[in-house]
């Protein structure tokens, strides 16, 4: 079956541009997280969302990171005014979460942004 | 605060030459904990989760095991195919918390 799909691939923009990344999630699946892939670091949570709302948005680096759900499917996060330590790869995962349950998360391909 | 911490950072073994990557964890309590390979320009790729000290599981040439402080991914006979990053991460138990914690990884070079 389809798995997590990102778009776009690549984003090259300017310093202080907004910039839009889109996730779909696997079908089904109830629970979406972003994270993001500094080059040569591991992985920092950002956001997770249990269908539609987002009960934990710790990870947020600040007010210029925002997201969003709807339909429990598509997931758009935005950059707002980016900076260059925003130059990352954006991973979405998925999983099929139901309370007291433990599914593993599915990532996408990612979309890597490049600020210049 | 939850660590995760993987060692070493990066391995170089010959083709059939077996060996392990270790995975140490610091976590108030573990809901489960998670292994993914990494390819270059491509998202973790799901391998095994583990719940509790003891347990274990193994695809093809892998085998990861876990104790109360560690995980081991275990590589028996590896082939250049399975040359990738390999990422360890935990999920901690309690409240509305599910994200995972990662490590930094172990890149694997397996040589022809």
């Amino acid at each position: 079956g389809a798995g997590v799909s990102q778009s776009p691939s690549n984003k090259v923009t300017e310093k202080g541009k907004d910039v839009e990344l889109r996730c779909d999630p696997i079908s089904g699946h109830t629970a979406l997280y972003w994270y993001r892939q500094r080059l040569g670091q591991g992985l920092e949570f950002l956001i997770y969302f249990q269908g539609n709302s987002a009960p934990d948005k710790s990870g947020l680096p600040s007010d210029r990171f925002s997201a969003e759900r709807t339909g429990e499917s598509v997931s758009t996060l935005t950059i707002q005014r980016t900076q260059q330590e925003d130059s990352a790869v954006y991973l979405c995962a998925s999983s099929g979460y139901t309370s007291g349950s433990n599914y593993e998360q599915y990532f996408g391909p990612g979309t890597r942004l490049t600020v210049t | 605060e939850d660590q995760v911490t993987q060692s070493p950072e990066a391995l170089r073994l010959q083709e059939g030459e077996s060996s392990s990557l270790n995975c140490s964890y610091t976590v108030s309590g573990l809901r489960g904990l998670f292994w993914y390979r990494q390819d270059p320009g491509k998202g973790p790729e799901f391998l095994f989760t583990l719940y509790s000290a003891g347990e274990e599981k193994e695809k093809e040439r892998l085998k990861a095991t876990l104790t109360k402080k560690e995980s081991f991914l275990h590589i028996t006979a590896p082939k250049p195919e399975d040359s990738a990053t390999y990422l360890c991460a935990v999920q901690v138990a309690g409240g509305s918390a599910r994200q995972l914690t990662f490590g930094s990884g172990t890149q694997l070079t397996v040589l022809p």
